[in-house]
Parts: C-alpha cells; sequence; structure tokens
C-alpha cells in the first residue's frame, strides 16, 4: 500500500513543551514538504528537503524545526518558541522538487493547544 | 512575490450543473499550475496539472485550462455530483529569486446540492 502516512491524527500541545509529527512515505520520492494550513487560509510553507541530510527553511520556519536521517522520513518538531502553533500540519512529497510533478499529500495532524 | 486569488471564495449548485472555478495569479513566469481537492479534515488529492506549455488538461469531467498571458486558468466541472462538494485549490509553482517556489490560493468552497 503506497502513500505518505502522517501520525498523529490529532496532537494536543501543553504550554511549552515540544511536539513531532511524523511523516512517512513509500513512494520512493526525494523532495518532501512541510506545509502549515490555517483556516480559510492558503498552505504557507515551513520546510523542504531534496535530499537525505538535507533540509532547508520555507516562509515560516521560526518555531519549527526538521531532519531527514532517511529518504522515507521527515519528521517535524513543533517547538515552544512557536507562539502560535494550533493549525492543520501537511506533508507532501514530490518526486523530485523544481520539476512538473504532481505533489502528493498525507492525511494530516491538526495540533491544538492545551 | 507570486499572488494565487481563487474566486469565489464559495459556490452553491443544484446537482447536475456544470460549472467553472477561477484561479488567477500575478507574475506569468511559471513552470506549471495544478489543481487540487481537499475534503473536510483530509490532505489534498492532485486532480490535474498543467505545464506551462500546455493550454488545457482532461480527466473525466474535469477539464483546467490555462492562459498565463492573462494569469488565469479555470476548473470545468461537468455535471456536478454530490460527491463533489470540496474545498478546490490551485497552486502555482514558478522561480522566485534564487529558489523554486510553490504558492496555494485560499481555495473554493464547492456544495453541491442532491
Amino acid at each position: 500500500d503506497g502513500g505518505i502516512t502522517q501520525s498523529p491524527k490529532y496532537l494536543f500541545r501543553k504550554e511549552g513543551q515540544n511536539v513531532t509529527l511524523s511523516c512517512e512515505q513509500n513512494l520512493n520520492h526525494d523532495a518532501m514538504y512541510w506545509y502549515r494550513q490555517d483556516p480559510g487560509q492558503g498552505l504557507r510553507l515551513i520546510y523542504y528537503s531534496q535530499i537525505v541530510n538535507d533540509f532547508q527553511k520555507g516562509d515560516i520556519a521560526e518555531g519549527y524545526s526538521v531532519s531527514r536521517e532517511k529518504k522515507e522520513s521527515f519528521p517535524l518538531t513543533v517547538t515552544s518558541a512557536q507562539k502560535n502553533p494550533t493549525a492543520f500540519y501537511l506533508c507532501a512529497t514530490q518526486y523530485r522538487r523544481a520539476t512538473n510533478e504532481k505533489l502528493f499529500f498525507g492525511s494530516g495532524t491538526q495540533l491544538s493547544v492545551l | 512575490k507570486q499572488e494565487v486569488t481563487q474566486i469565489p471564495a464559495a459556490l452553491s449548485v443544484p446537482e447536475g450543473e456544470n460549472l467553472v472555478l477561477n484561479c488567477s495569479f500575478t507574475d506569468s513566469a511559471i513552470y506549471n499550475l495544478q489543481w487540487f481537492r481537499q475534503d473536510p479534515g483530509k490532505g489534498l488529492t492532485s486532480l490535474l496539472l498543467i505545464q506551462s506549455s500546455q493550454r488545457e488538461q482532461t480527466s473525466g469531467r474535469l477539464n483546467a485550462s490555462l492562459d498565463k498571458s492573462s494569469g488565469r486558468s479555470t476548473l470545468y466541472i461537468a455535471a456536478s455530483q454530490p460527491g463533489d462538494s470540496a474545498t478546490y485549490l490551485c497552486a502555482v509553482s514558478y522561480y522566485g529569486g534564487s529558489n523554486y517556489k510553490l504558492t496555494f490560493g485560499k481555495g473554493t468552497l464547492l456544495t453541491v446540492n442532491p
């Protein structure tokens, strides 16, 4: 069963806590992305990675961190420095970045603050 | 800076109607334009990708057109069905500054009434 798996589906964060969102893919895609979606807003890019052990900041990277130790995995950590973390987080993959290839998305993680 | 606008923000139609969703972008120097569908609380599903050299793409009851010179794309849905109810987003990929970028519109919420 090929695809992108995001977990958990729902996540709650306490004040001052770091939380990590998981994104795993078995599509053998090189490029992976993290987007944030707020109600009534377009998607905003947090971080992206084109190859293993390399990643770049997107438009709203402050308060977030990522790692890309394996091709299949691109976890996102929401740190305590992110003061407004409540949002829907989407992971996406692409065969190669900057090509005419479709973007594939996971089913998302809803993060809320307790 | 590339801006992507989708009009209308919401649309309600009776079942069986043909309808058009609009997407406009400010910078015509694009690689491609993608149309996505998003169901409530879910990730995005790619519907159609139109490369900058193409004028349109078709898949089943969906037809997307691209007019780069005027900065516009339309998604035509024929014989709409209640199952078509979802939010439809367009996204434009382009070369911004020193990097490949992808900008999303805020989406059109479509409701097809039985």
